[in-house]
């Protein structure tokens, strides 16, 4: 089992539609989780950190953190072309080890 | 801009040579860790240098050596490279890697070529 998973896509959303990205992780002790962007040739980005479960709303993105079902989300709404990129999700585990899962390709049609 | 910067943006190599990547930050920041990203693959994590002192290598081969003179700075020495190195090379910095909330922030990357 990955320690991080995400779903690679692509994951194809209209312009303005609410996109959904999810992220599962094994490790139990995890405490930090965030959510990085990166665009083709270009290095991630910091978008979104939640620490504690629930919601946690910045603009368009909220971050969703369930740790009993150890699942943390990202949502986008309003989605614009712009936002097209990979998403990251990272996870600080065990031993302040951080990982990464493979990240999950958007593409917004305009 | 994030505070981080890397040279060279771009390297090309034979695998006999020796070259060395720079990372520098400009956040205050006590943590650095070199990444390396393939093609279809997840970050991985090879090295984590906090407060100066080398807290984490991830099995990484000989080949690929840190150094880290003070908490700005992050060096990778590069020695006799196999094509399967070629990748981006991806350094960051964070406040401290003991700190819960470990935020990371990114550089631009080095892309390296071995041929």
């Amino acid at each position: 089992q990955k320690e991080v998973e995400q779903n690679s896509g692509p994951l194809s959303v209209p312009e303005g539609a609410i996109a959904s990205l999810n992220c599962t992780y094994s490790d139990r002790v995890s405490q930090s989780f965030f959510w990085y962007r990166q665009y083709s040739g270009k290095s991630p980005e910091l978008i979104m950190s939640i620490y504690s479960n629930g919601d946690k709303e910045d603009g368009r993105f909220t971050a969703q953190l369930n740790k009993a079902s150890q699942y943390v989300s990202l949502l986008i709404r309003d989605s614009q072309p712009s936002d097209s990129a990979t998403y990251l999700c990272a996870v600080v585990g065990g031993y302040q080890k951080v990982t990464f899962g493979t990240g999950t390709k958007l593409q917004v049609i305009p | 801009e994030t505070g981080v910067t890397q040279t060279p943006r771009h390297l090309v190599m034979g695998m006999t040579n020796k070259k060395s990547l720079k990372c520098e930050q400009h956040l205050g920041h006590n943590a650095m860790y070199w990444y390396k990203q393939s093609a279809k693959k997840p970050l991985e994590l090879m090295f984590v240098y906090n407060f100066k002192e080398q807290t984490e290598n991830n099995s990484v081969p000989s080949r690929f050596s840190p150094e880290c003179p003070n908490s700005s700075h992050l060096f990778l020495h590069l020695h006799t490279l196999q094509p399967e190195d070629s990748a981006l090379y991806l350094c960051a910095s964070s406040q401290d890697q003991g700190s819960l909330r470990d935020e990371q922030y990114f550089g631009p990357g080095t892309r390296l070529t071995v041929t």
